[in-house]
């Protein structure tokens, strides 16, 4: 059974600041999503990596995937107000469905 | 374009009465389609998906059940509900290039 875990749950930081958010997975899989969720919202799609070594930016969140590591990134530089959110990783399981991680709840102070 | 529609939005129901909720996808055909709840505060979780009409797979046990009456069309529903039915529902659409979400419907058991 597939296995999605990030780390870490929570995480407050303050604006200007640099961090990284991980995402482990238990099998093997190539196709690997972002999410971010705002408060009472649905999801909205981030980032498709679909293949072992793809990055994938966009403003200031940069995704990677290593597939032999089982390993997902999402880099957040410079943080600004507006990336406070809930992020999630998934993981497609082969069959199309996809397993998520338990979230990320980044807060971004002034 | 394709999109995907639920409704209703939000919905508080007392215990022991009945639930419809639905989902509709436009501009594909013979989508996959899929169920996920999220409790307060928590990841995603996978409870049926359906690749056509009238095939539906259960992921947990529960006292819920779902539908697949028409091609774009998937509904949760159950006959009485409880206390931990609460929570916030996704119908989401997948491809290979991820998900694709509804607005959601936060659901209030009482």
């Amino acid at each position: 059974e597939l296995k999605v875990e990030q780390n870490p749950l929570f995480l407050s930081m303050q604006e200007g600041k640099n961090y990284t958010i991980y995402c482990n997975y238990s099998t093997t899989s190539d196709r690997l999503y972002w999410y971010r969720q705002d408060p009472g919202k649905s999801l909205e799609s981030l980032f498709v990596l679909l293949s072992n070594g793809a990055v994938k930016q966009e403003g200031r969140l940069m995704a990677s995937l290593d597939t032999k590591a089982r390993l997902s990134t999402l880099h957040i530089t410079a943080a600004v107000h507006d990336l406070s959110a809930t992020y999630f990783c998934a993981v497609d399981t082969g069959a199309q469905k996809l397993v998520f991680g338990q979230g990320t709840r980044l807060t971004i102070n002034p | 374009s394709q999109t995907i529609h639920q409704w209703p939005a939000t919905l508080v129901q007392p215990v022991g009465s009945p639930l419809s909720l639905e989902c509709t996808v436009e501009g594909t055909s013979n989508p996959n389609l899929y169920w996920y709840r999220q409790a307060a505060g928590r990841g995603l979780q996978l409870l049926f998906y359906s690749v056509g009409i009238g095939q539906i797979s259960s992921e947990v046990p529960q006292n819920l059940s779902a539908s697949r009456p028409q091609d774009r069309q998937f509904i949760l529903s159950s006959k009485k509900l409880l206390l931990s039915d609460s929570g916030f529902y996704l119908c989401a659409w997948i491809v290979g290039v991820g998900a694709f979400f509804g607005q959601g419907t936060r659901l209030t058991v009482v």
